[in-house]
């Protein structure tokens, strides 16, 4: 168990819609990153943020967003979804700063979309 | 822009046998660290090794090494007395911390296969 919890573990959910997914970092991290996995992008980064701002933007799509909370809990908000939406979406923490640090990952949210 | 290749799309080993899954990096920043992530059939990404590129001596966690060849830019993990419970998909990955940014880059990953 990494300490990092994800909601849901999986959606289901129709074209056009709205979903929002939801994690909760270690305790005493302060940064959570968001990534997109799927079978032909493979492991993408989206967007971090430290303690409530964002720190830097990925290969994040406008019809994407996302914040995290002053608990230091993180949402990604994903709207008019598409069928290529579909994917296991991670969330992951780390202390933060400006060193290099690893990263635990959730269980992830694995998203259809049909 | 920093690149991960895993050059392995898939591996058979023994059991009991070491494996070494190759990782070769590109990046031009001095300052960089490079990770070893886990992914089971159940989904999960479990966090296995780092190595900072500062690092004088190469990483080691329980049975896993990472050889770390910086003029090589290469950075391979190595399992030691493989187990059945090591099939997985196995991602390297590097970070170059930029004004605070961290994300990882990963490669397209290695499925390691451990035979009876």
């Amino acid at each position: 168990d990494s300490g990092v919890t994800q909601t849901p573990k999986h959606l289901i959910t129709a074209t056009g819609q709205r979903v929002t997914l939801r994690c909760s970092p270690r305790s005493g991290d302060l940064s959570v990153y968001w990534y997109q996995q799927s079978l032909d992008q493979g492991l993408q980064f989206l967007i971090q943020y430290y303690n409530g701002e964002e720190r830097a933007k990925g290969n994040i799509l406008e019809r994407f967003s996302a914040q995290q909370f002053p608990d230091l809990h993180s949402e990604l908000n994903l709207s008019s979804l598409e069928l290529g939406d579909s994917a296991l979406y991670f969330c992951a923490s780390s202390v933060g700063g400006a060193e290099t640090y690893e990263q635990y990952f959730g269980p992830g949210t694995r998203l259809t979309v049909t | 822009a920093q690149k991960i290749t895993q050059t392995q799309p898939g591996m058979f080993v023994q059991e009991k046998e070491a494996v070494t899954l190759d990782c070769t990096y590109d990046t031009s920043d001095p300052s960089y660290g490079l990770f070893w992530y886990k992914q089971p059939s159940s989904g999960e990404m479990i966090f296995l090794i780092y190595q900072g590129s500062y690092d004088q001596q190469n990483a080691t966690e329980g049975r896993y090494s990472l050889n770390f060849q910086k003029a090589r830019k290469s950075a391979n993990l190595v399992i030691s007395a493989s187990q059945l419970g090591d099939s997985a998909m196995y991602f390297c990955a590097t970070q170059n911390p930029i004004q605070g940014a961290q994300k990882l880059v990963f490669g397209q990953g290695t499925r390691l296969t451990i035979n009876p």
